[in-house]
């Protein structure tokens, strides 16, 4: 399984937007890359899933580059309940594979 | 209706006792699982049953046995407790209809459990 490393914490403020990047330099071919989102208390949250260039939803946008050995989460304007833990995992997630978390980057949302 | 659901909540126990964690999906997903997270937050996977055949056992004591009495229900009992069983432990579920299905998994709100 490809490692993935993202910085351990952020900070930001209500209306801004947040990105994460998550480095995925032994990214295989057939792996696709998953953010969770965790809050206090909580089981973890699938955000957004992608393979290349860019993903988008209702939550998050999320962007690849051609190499793939890296990837961005975009949170759009931030509130107060964004404040989590966000997870970036790569796997090939055939059936029943296992999803391997890592520490995850936590995001506090200040007013 | 809640997706994934667990129960109980909470358990506190003693040392030796045997318990059981209970979890239902009502999304008709075919793979459930059972995740461990330890007081550093770190997640990891114990089992996976895809059509209630076990198809993932990572190193995991013994103590541990998951049941899955049909594709909706996956229960994990501990025989033996022992204090670092202590945690918080996640069921979660997914729809393997594609390559990448697994990786969108449904995650119960968890079960605390604290041995003494």
């Amino acid at each position: 399984l490809a490692k993935t490393t993202q910085p351990i914490s952020m900070d930001s403020y209500e209306g801004q937007e947040v990105n994460i990047t998550c480095s995925h330099n032994n990214i295989a071919t057939n792996d696709y890359i998953t953010w969770y989102q965790q809050f206090p208390s909580q089981g973890p949250r699938f955000i957004i899933q992608g393979y290349k260039t860019k993903v988008t939803n209702e939550v998050a946008s999320l962007f690849i580059p051609a190499d793939r050995k890296s990837s961005t989460l975009s949170l759009p304007r931030v509130s107060l309940s964004d404040t989590a833990v966000y997870y970036c995992l790569v796997g090939e997630y055939a059936a029943g594979n296992k999803l391997t978390f890592g520490g995850g980057t936590r995001v506090l949302v200040k007013p | 209706d809640t997706a994934v659901s667990q129960t109980p909540k909470y358990l506190v126990t003693q040392m030796g006792n045997d318990k059981s964690i209970k979890c239902e999906q009502n999304l008709g997903h075919d793979t459930m699982y059972w995740y461990k997270q330890d007081s550093k937050k770190f997640l990891k996977i114990m089992f996976s049953y895809n059509n209630k055949e076990l198809i993932i056992n990572e190193t995991v004591p013994n103590r541990f046995s998951p049941k899955s009495p049909d594709k909706a229900h996956l229960n994990l009992h501990i025989n033996s407790l022992e204090l670092g069983d202590s945690a918080v432990y996640f069921c979660a579920s997914s729809q393997d209809i594609s390559t990448g299905g697994a990786g969108w998994q449904f995650f119960g709100p968890g079960t605390r459990l604290t041995v003494l």
